[in-house]
């Protein structure tokens, strides 16, 4: 089946540690994107890439790194930087290029909880 | 800036009956995308609807269609025979073309279906 996968669904972080969150996709989809939503808010954008080995900052990046290896792959690392890292994040990826491109698909999200 | 408000937090509706949920937008392009996403309690961002601001014709998916008033800056989601699978969370988000695919969100309402 072709879709965006997310893991884990949850995640445990301890103070001061850095933690990887996976975002796959096998869509062929050439850009993708990293959102955070809190409670009562709607989603936020830390970075997003169009193509392999480039990506930009979005609204809220600090605390918060990439990387863009891979065009199915864009794992997203929350830093010891990341005061506040408690949500829920989800990953989105888009076809570039077509009548749809400004469609964004999500994947389920990934659960940040701190300890 | 692009801002995206929804201004209901909350709705509910009867099962098989009608409901209007509002989005107000503001940007100063004049070519954008407008849409409505629903996340419903496995928190999946699932596309509703998708609105082209060029297009006068309102867009309409099965039972969603939408009301799209470009000078009003208004872009409302209108459900009719509202199912039980229809509770969820909706979000309204706008992107203007070319503006690197980034979607400004609103906060969301939550629709509550009751039988």
């Amino acid at each position: 089946d072709g879709g965006i996968t997310q893991s884990p669904k949850y995640l445990f972080r301890k103070e001061g540690q850095n933690v990887t969150l996976s975002c796959e996709q096998n869509l062929n989809h050439d850009a993708m994107y990293w959102y955070r939503q809190d409670p009562g808010q709607g989603l936020r954008l830390i970075y997003y890439s169009q193509i392999v080995n480039d990506f930009q900052k979005g609204d809220i990046a600090e605390g918060y790194s990439v990387s863009r290896e891979k065009k199915e792959s864009f794992p997203l690392t929350v830093t010891s930087a990341q005061k506040n890292p408690t949500a829920f994040y989800l990953c989105a990826s888009t076809k570039l290029g077509t009548s749809k491109q400004e469609t964004q698909y999500f994947g389920p999200g990934t659960r940040l909880l701190v300890l | 800036a692009q801002t995206v408000t929804q201004s209901q937090p909350e709705m509910s509706v009867q099962e098989a009956e009608t409901v209007t949920l509002s989005c107000t937008y503001d940007t100063s392009e004049s070519d954008y995308y407008l849409f409505w996403y629903k996340q419903p309690p496995s928190r999946q961002m699932i596309l509703v609807i998708r609105q082209e601001a060029y297009k006068q014709q309102n867009a309409t998916e099965n039972r969603f269609s939408v009301n799209f008033q470009k000078a009003a800056k208004s872009f409302s989601l209108k459900i009719s025979d509202s199912q039980l699978g229809d509770a969820a969370m909706y979000f309204c988000a706008s992107l203007p073309r070319g503006s690197n695919y980034k979607l400004t969100f609103g906060k969301g309402t939550l629709l509550t279906v009751n039988p």
